[in-house]
């Protein structure tokens, strides 16, 4: 299995709703990310997992909770979010830290 | 500081033509360098990489990409666009410390 998978693929959302994005990765890989996406922008990296511990977080509002359940396994807990908060969010993975990343589709996301 | 620039928002090409977009980065240490190519809505799809050796790097869809250090660039060619080839190009910087800088993106548009 050589591809990393995101679900749901379309979310929409209410300013109250708390919802879940799931990845998964079947590669043996041992760092996963999570990157936010606007429309005709390039990924911005928001969290970092490195043997399942939280490594890197950039700045990223607290109404965002990461979750790394096992070394195959990345959630993104939403709570609260903005209207601003609309993008596509997509999952990677990379075998070690610094190695190269492979993306999911993503999970393109709406709050209203 | 850390960045990667893709001097050219968007691009129109003829199928059959050649391509060349263009990246130049800056990068404090030895910088890994890549091409995602990302089609509307989906997730990214590495086309190449570099992070040390052959300074011609061969990828997939008949992609190659070439880094120059005394240009500080890593141009992204292919010799005869496809229909198919259509979507936006990131060119990205990494090194040791895991942290993905992309560029802004090229949108290549292919006429028949």
């Amino acid at each position: 299995d050589t591809e990393v998978t995101q679900t749901p693929k379309h979310l929409v959302m209410g300013m109250t709703n708390k919802k879940s994005l799931k990845c998964e990765q079947h590669m043996g890989h041992r760092a996963m990310y999570w990157y936010k996406q606007k429309a005709k922008k390039p990924p911005e990296l928001m969290f970092v997992y490195s043997y399942e511990k939280l490594s890197i977080n950039e700045s990223v509002p607290s109404r965002f909770s990461p979750e790394c359940p096992n070394s195959s396994l990345l959630n993104l807990h939403l709570h609260a979010l903005q209207p601003e908060d609309s993008a596509l969010y997509l999952c990677a993975s990379s075998q070690d830290w610094g190695q190269v990343k492979f993306f999911g589709p993503g999970t393109r996301l709406t709050v209203l | 500081a850390q960045s990667v620039t893709q001097p050219d928002i968007h691009i129109t090409v003829s199928e059959g033509a050649s391509l060349e977009l263009r990246c130049n980065y800056s990068y404090g240490a030895t910088p890994y360098l890549f091409w995602y190519v990302q089609s509307p809505g989906q997730g990214l799809q590495l086309l190449l990489k570099y992070f040390s050796g052959d300074t011609l790097v061969q990828g997939i869809k008949g992609f190659e990409a070439e880094f120059k250090r005394s240009q500080s660039s890593f141009n992204l060619r292919k010799p005869s666009v496809h229909w198919s080839d259509a979507a936006e190009y990131f060119c990205a910087v990494g090194g040791n410390t895991d942290k993905l800088i992309f560029g802004t993106g090229t949108r290549l548009q292919v006429f028949p």
